[in-house]
């Protein structure tokens, strides 16, 4: 099966420090990966549509400057979240499409002291 | 219009019964419904998905049903197990668009 990988998987950080999380489709190509951000006992939040060769689309109210992302070819997509601040702390999920079906990475732990 | 709305939050289900969740959704350009499997620290994990031309599909003791009318889908787990404990998300999306829109989740408690 389809499989994609974080690293990550956990980092500590302190505030106003850059952290870069990787995202990695490992027997698949994927022009377009999925960020999502998920707090304790929440669903699932889109951040942005990681576009291979273009930039990266944001969805509503996510500030692109603060979580910048680079898909820098058909199998890794990166997340780096710049000068971050305590409230940043959550859980970083990725996701790559075949066809209708995503699949998604094992996740990275974020905490910002 | 993008929300999909699950229900119920969490559910405690005894060892052998059937775990039912449900969703609804608003869009009717959604022609994907798949379900999510999450363990905590981990990501989720595709269990099952249908398209709106059938209106069940059963994969082992999984089986989604679509109402496509009432702009309903549910998931049954049969003879539920304790290792089934996990949260549950549906979610839906529009083809060619591949983002998908989550219901808020559904917390399951199989008591053994």
């Amino acid at each position: 099966g389809a499989v994609v990988s974080q690293h990550p998987s956990w980092v500590i950080c302190k505030s106003g420090t850059s952290v870069k999380i990787e995202c990695r489709s490992l027997d698949f190509q994927a022009t377009t990966m999925f960020w999502y951000r998920q707090f304790p006992k929440q669903s699932l939040m889109l951040m942005a549509t990681s576009n291979e060769g273009s930039k990266a689309t944001y969805e509503q109210g996510v500030e692109k400057d603060k979580f910048l992302i680079n898909h820098a070819s058909l199998t890794l997509s990166t997340l780096t979240v710049t000068s971050a601040h305590p409230e940043d702390s959550s859980f970083y999920i990725c996701s790559a499409p075949i066809s209708y079906e995503q699949y998604f990475g094992p996740g990275t732990r974020l905490t910002v002291t | 219009q993008q929300q999909v709305k699950q229900s119920p939050q969490s559910l405690i289900v005894q060892k052998g019964g059937i775990s039912i969740i449900n969703c609804a959704y608003e869009n009717t350009a959604f022609d994907y419904f798949p379900w999510y499997q999450q363990f905590p620290g981990k990501g989720p994990a595709l269990l099952i998905a249908i398209r709106p031309d059938v209106s069940e599909k059963k994969e082992g003791r999984f089986t989604i049903s679509f109402n496509k009318s009432a702009k309903q889908f549910s998931l049954h787990i049969m003879d539920s197990q304790p290792g089934d404990s996990a949260t549950y998300f549906c979610a839906a999306s529009r083809s060619g668009a591949q983002k998908l829109v989550f219901g808020q989740g559904t917390r399951l408690t199989i008591n053994p």
